[in-house]
């Protein structure tokens, strides 16, 4: 069963700081690796989806790795601003079991940046 | 095209009542997820739906829980009897194919609260 896991479960950083965000998945058979932000009482805002061929992926200010044979990605942020503060999810889509749509989510690293 | 949208946002129901859930799905999508968030926990995957058949309902309760999505019409999660316990966040997302590596868009969340 998928287990997944990030580290830590929060960080509080000054402004203008590089972060990174740590997620841990148990079984290394994913088609893909998704990173998330949930602000409170919000909805999911998808940030990067890592195909489990790609070692990594980036979007302005992000990039995200990924080491599927390790079960390991990174969610590095650079510049931090306080309008990144919010909860990061990770959230992997294995292969066991036959599906192809499932989800596991990790339980999130909830970041504040401040000013 | 708007994202998937779920209403309502916040509901409140005493504890026996019933509490029903909409999900409408990004335009052209027939395939419809629905996932729980109970405090302090990540999202856990509980049924997944095409139009008018439930494909995997194996992370539904087995009791007081239905979904359904029909031809018509959003798809809609529906709990009887709701006990405090079931107070969470559900969260719906979907595709126009099953997921396989495609990215997962959420929509906004229904937050229950049973009182």
């Amino acid at each position: 069963k998928q287990e997944v896991t990030q580290i830590p479960a929060a960080l509080s950083v000054p402004e203008g700081e590089n972060l990174v965000l740590n997620c841990s998945f148990t079984d290394s058979a994913i088609y893909n690796l998704q990173w998330f932000r949930q602000d409170p009482g919000k909805g999911l805002t998808s940030l990067l989806l890592i195909q489990s061929s790609q070692r990594e992926q980036t979007s302005g200010r992000l990039n995200a790795s990924l080491d599927k044979s390790s079960g390991r990605s990174t969610l590095y942020i650079a510049a931090s601003q306080p309008g990144d503060s919010a909860t990061y999810l990770c959230a992997v889509k294995d292969v066991s079991g036959g599906s192809n749509y499932k989800l596991t989510f990790g339980k999130g690293t909830l970041l504040t940046v401040n000013p | 095209n708007a994202g998937v949208m779920q209403n309502p946002r916040h509901l409140v129901r005493r504890r026996g009542q019933e509490a029903r859930l909409r999900c409408s799905p990004m335009k052209g999508h027939s395939h419809v997820y629905w996932y729980r968030q109970l405090p302090e926990e990540g999202l856990k995957f509980m049924v997944y739906l095409q139009k008018e058949n439930i494909i995997d309902e194996s992370g539904m309760p087995k009791e007081r829980f239905s979904a359904e999505f029909p031809k018509e019409g959003p798809s809609i999660l529906r709990i009887q009897q709701v006990v405090r316990g079931d107070s969470a966040a559900y969260f719906c997302a979907s595709s126009p194919v099953p997921q396989g590596f495609t990215e997962a868009f959420f929509g906004q969340g229904t937050r229950l609260t049973v009182v």
